[in-house]
């Protein structure tokens, strides 16, 4: 069974800190996806990584897929109150016919 | 944009109710999905659905069920309500099935709670 640990699994920050949260499983994945979702609302896509070291850039966050496709992780630089919400990674599941495995994700509060 | 519209965004229902969650999705995806999202669990998939009248389970089915008669709308059915399933239900649309890219477009989720 493919698992993804997300961590950590609670940040609490000041405006302006940044800040990095890990992805990580023993199995290959073909791409992941990072979806954040604010309160209320469902997850938003963020962007998807499939090459093995890609690194992909939205603005103040950064996104890194591990060499081996097994681990991926999001910086942020210079957090705001805006970025608050919960972060959830999600790797496609190969035994499957494309369903999303998810991580249990890392609920950030960015304080002002 | 894609719009994936849930029937409710609240929901109080009663033990052995059957209760009916309504999915339509407006960008003529193949592929749709019924998670349920509970705290330090994450999202779980309980029924997803490749295309009309088909059907497959997810990773917990049990006292759920599905129907999909139009490729727009995938509703998800409790048989008989319990107390343990009140909780967050996402509802997902994507494109066709072998496209492992493609991401998944959510609702804004319904609150179900049962008493």
């Amino acid at each position: 069974t493919q698992l993804l640990e997300q961590s950590p699994q609670f940040l609490s920050i000041q405006e302006g800190e940044n800040l990095t949260v890990y992805c990580n499983s023993s199995s290959v994945f073909s791409s992941l996806q990072w979806y954040r979702q604010e309160p209320g609302e469902g997850p938003v896509l963020l962007v998807t990584v499939v090459t093995g070291g890609e690194v992909k850039k939205l603005k103040r966050l950064t996104f890194q897929f591990g060499d081996a496709r097994k681990d991926s992780s999001l910086h942020i630089t210079a957090a705001q109150p805006g970025d608050t919400g919960l972060y959830l990674c999600a790797g496609v599941d190969g035994g499957s016919q494309g369903n999303l495995i998810f991580g249990k994700g890392t609920k950030l509060s960015v304080k002002p | 944009d894609v719009k994936v519209t849930q029937s409710s965004r609240y929901l109080v229902k009663r033990t052995g109710e059957k209760v009916f969650l309504e999915c339509v999705q407006d960008m003529d995806h193949e592929n749709m999905f019924w998670y349920r999202q509970d705290p330090g669990l994450g999202l779980r998939l309980i029924y997803f659905s490749y295309d009309v009248k088909m059907k497959e389970k997810g990773d917990i089915p049990e006292g759920y069920s599905v129907s999909r008669e139009k490729k727009e709308r995938f509703s998800l059915i409790l048989e008989s309500a319990s107390t343990n399933q009140t909780s967050m239900y996402l509802c997902a649309s994507s494109f066709e099935a072998g496209v492992s890219e493609q991401p998944q477009h959510f609702g804004d989720g319904t609150r179900l709670s049962i008493l």
